[in-house]
């Protein structure tokens, strides 16, 4: 059964037309991770909640937002997606910061026409 | 800050041979070790992780992995290569304290498998 469950599973939209992604987890895990993997590269952090704190990457555009409503779901926002913004998204779960390891959702690949 | 570099981009090997990805780390002290693989398309699967002990893993799909402090290496094996290996394998690290569990990656080497 799936843990870790993203929404949908790709995602078509225009260029500068906001788009939001979702993730939802039937762990109960604390933190909720979001990384952007573009064609060919590693996954690379955006940001994370612990609990409901956000801590956002140094590096991540303004453009980028997130909200977690509640422990299971955790959205994220592009508020005016660029060309540059077409990847895959993989939302991420993890329990205390001494918890060994992630798990991981399938991903939403989203597309930029 | 950590960094992780996987030297090998592509390896192509042949069904039934051995294979042996690449992975180094930077890092003030040792950090937690991992390897992911993903299939096209799909998220990151844990293959196996290093936390402290026995440098030589075993993880799942026949994997193992070798930790070797003096070399900053966390290279990923497999005796016997099967067609269903072919994928992109990830090797990542976390800090060893309980600073947060988020992983930096490497580049990841790109697996393919000849009949």
């Amino acid at each position: 059964d799936a843990m870790v469950i993203q929404n949908p599973r790709y995602q078509v939209t225009q260029f500068g037309k906001p788009v939001t992604l979702s993730c939802s987890q039937t762990l109960n895990h604390n933190v909720m991770y979001w990384y952007q993997q573009k064609s060919s590269q590693a996954p690379k952090l955006l940001f994370h909640y612990y609990d409901k704190d956000f801590n956002n990457e140094a590096d991540t555009p303004d453009n980028f937002q997130s909200r977690r409503p509640n422990t299971s779901f955790c959205f994220l926002d592009i508020r005016s997606p660029g060309l540059g913004d077409a990847a895959m998204y993989l939302c991420a779960t993890g329990g205390p910061p001494s918890d060994e390891k992630l798990f991981f959702g399938s991903g939403t690949q989203l597309s930029v026409l | 800050a950590q960094s992780v570099t996987q030297p090998d981009i592509h390896i192509t090997v042949s069904e039934g041979a051995s294979l042996e990805l690449r992975c180094n780390y930077s890092y003030g002290a040792t950090p937690y070790l991992f390897w992911y693989v993903q299939s096209p398309g799909q998220g990151l699967q844990l293959l196996l992780k290093y936390f402290s002990g026995d440098t030589l893993v075993q993880g799942i799909k026949g994997f193992e992995a070798e930790f070797k402090r003096s070399q900053s290496s966390f290279n990923l094996r497999k005796p016997s290569v099967h067609w269903s290996d072919a994928a992109e394998y990830f090797c990542a690290v976390r800090p060893n304290n309980n600073a947060g569990n988020m992983l930096t990656f490497g580049g990841g080497t790109r697996l393919m498998v000849k009949p």
